[in-house]
């Protein structure tokens, strides 16, 4: 069946530190991938999309790329900052009104 | 922007209640949904409507129900409040049907059920 499975936190950085989180997932059929981000106190909100294989999603320094060899969309930033600090999930969503949402990462970057 | 807003930050209640948790989004979007969010677990998907009067059952509706009078509201509804009920709830809209398209989330209702 279609899954998401995705790091596991928590994760700690300090700043200007490079950033990763593992995304990867099995799918049947052209799903669009999502990243979405939960500051504290908030609900999610979209960070980045890739709606096809080797599209790459960027957005405030953040970048993933679809890998449809590798089943991944693993999401990077170079320099962290403080305020980055938060909870990240990958997502996956098809047409046929099929979602699936990774377990979240949550980040904390000290300064 | 689009906005979605839910009726409550924080609401507890007790077993047995009769729960109503309410959501409105402002910008005309043809779906809406309903999530549990629970630690390790990510995102659980409940209920989603795509039009008004129009429902779908998700992955865990048991025990909630939902309803979608007007476009902009969708409600949902623990009929008789269980413990294993206490969760974050987050509501959810999007433009177009599919699924494959950006949902935008309201801030969510922690529920707690005593």
């Amino acid at each position: 069946g279609n899954s998401v499975t995705q790091m596991e936190g928590p994760v700690t950085l300090s700043e200007e530190a490079f950033l990763t989180i593992n995304c990867t997932y099995t799918a049947t059929g052209y799903p669009s991938l999502f990243w979405y981000v939960q500051y504290p106190g908030e609900g999610l909100q979209l960070l980045l999309k890739a709606t096809k294989a080797d599209d790459k999603g960027s957005n405030k320094g953040f970048e993933a790329t679809y890998r449809k060899e590798t089943t991944s969309f693993h999401l990077e930033k170079g320099s962290v900052q403080v305020s980055d600090s938060a909870v990240y999930f990958c997502a996956l969503g098809w047409d046929n009104n099929d979602m699936r949402f990774g377990a979240g990462t949550r980040l904390t970057v000290k300064p | 922007d689009v906005k979605v807003t839910q009726s409550s930050r924080y609401l507890v209640k007790r077993t047995g209640e009769k729960v109503f948790l309410e959501c409105v989004q402002d910008m005309d979007h043809e779906n809406m949904f309903w999530y549990r969010q629970d630690p390790g677990l990510g995102l659980r998907l409940i209920y989603f409507s795509y039009d008004v009067k129009m429902k779908e059952k998700g992955d865990i509706p048991e025990g909630y129900s939902v309803s979608r009078e007007k476009k902009e509201r969708f409600s949902l509804i623990l009929e008789s409040a269980s413990t294993n009920q206490t969760s974050m709830y987050l509501c959810a809209s999007s433009l177009e049907g599919s699924f494959s398209y950006e949902q935008y989330f309201g801030p969510g209702t922690r529920l707690t059920v005593t």
